[in-house]
């Protein structure tokens, strides 16, 4: 019954490694996100795509980049990790705006922690 | 600017009472509005969506209300139990925007 699927649970990289936290939803949804949530600054939006090859900065693009190479898949890069991008790392995809579009699926969510 | 407020932003009581979170948005210019689960150091979990169109959507022992004209949403709990204990997050989708707009949260705990 998963729909959002988060390759990892759990990741511990260094400094200056390049990470790839992976995304798969399984809806046929157009639209997908990466967030992530750190404590006392909700949800904060790196990242979304809303189709194939598209994508657009959300509030905090810094630092990260993203993939998009087929419908249900959406990749979110850190090029150079740093210690500041230590955080949780959530997935959420849906359907395109509209009076009776689709709520947002979330997956588990990565932590990820970089030493 | 759409905002969405949730209050309160903590509530402790004991197992067994019904209760109601609150959230409410500045714009009524939405398409839906989501509740949604979070526990600790977990992803989010959707309770319940309402369209613009709707008034309350139900699950189990979970009720959800829209008021669009009012710009409220309730959340109501029935015979609240121990595994309840969560944050609860409101979210609405703008017609203007791509992006969920979040409500801070409201942090439940449920006494045995």
């Amino acid at each position: 019954d998963v729909k959002v699927t988060q390759s990892s649970r759990y990741l511990v990289k260094r400094t200056g490694e390049k990470v790839f936290l992976e995304c798969v939803q399984d809806m046929d949804h157009e639209n997908m996100f990466w967030y992530r949530q750190d404590p006392g600054l909700g949800l904060r939006l790196i990242y979304f795509s809303y189709d194939v090859k598209m994508k657009e900065k959300g509030d905090i693009p810094e630092g990260y980049s993203v993939s998009r190479e087929k419908k249900e898949r959406f990749s979110l890069i850190l090029e150079s990790a740093s210690t500041n991008q230590t955080s949780m790392y959530l997935c959420a995809s849906t359907t395109p705006g509209g009076v009776q579009s689709d709520g947002y699926t979330f997956g588990s969510g990565t932590r990820l922690t970089v030493v | 600017k759409q905002e969405v407020t949730q209050i309160p932003a903590a509530l402790s009581v004991p197992e067994g009472e019904n209760l109601v979170l609150n959230c409410s948005f500045t714009d009524s210019a939405i398409y839906n509005l989501q509740w949604f689960r979070q526990d600790p150091g977990k992803g989010l979990t959707s309770l319940l969506l309402i369209q613009s169109s709707q008034r309350e959507q139900t699950s189990g022992r979970l009720n959800a209300s829209l008021d669009k004209s009012s710009g409220r949403s309730t959340l109501y709990i029935a015979a609240s139990q121990p595994g309840d204990s969560a944050t609860y997050l409101c979210a609405v989708r703008p017609v203007s925007n791509y992006q969920l707009i979040w409500g801070a949260g409201t942090k439940l705990i449920i006494k045995p």
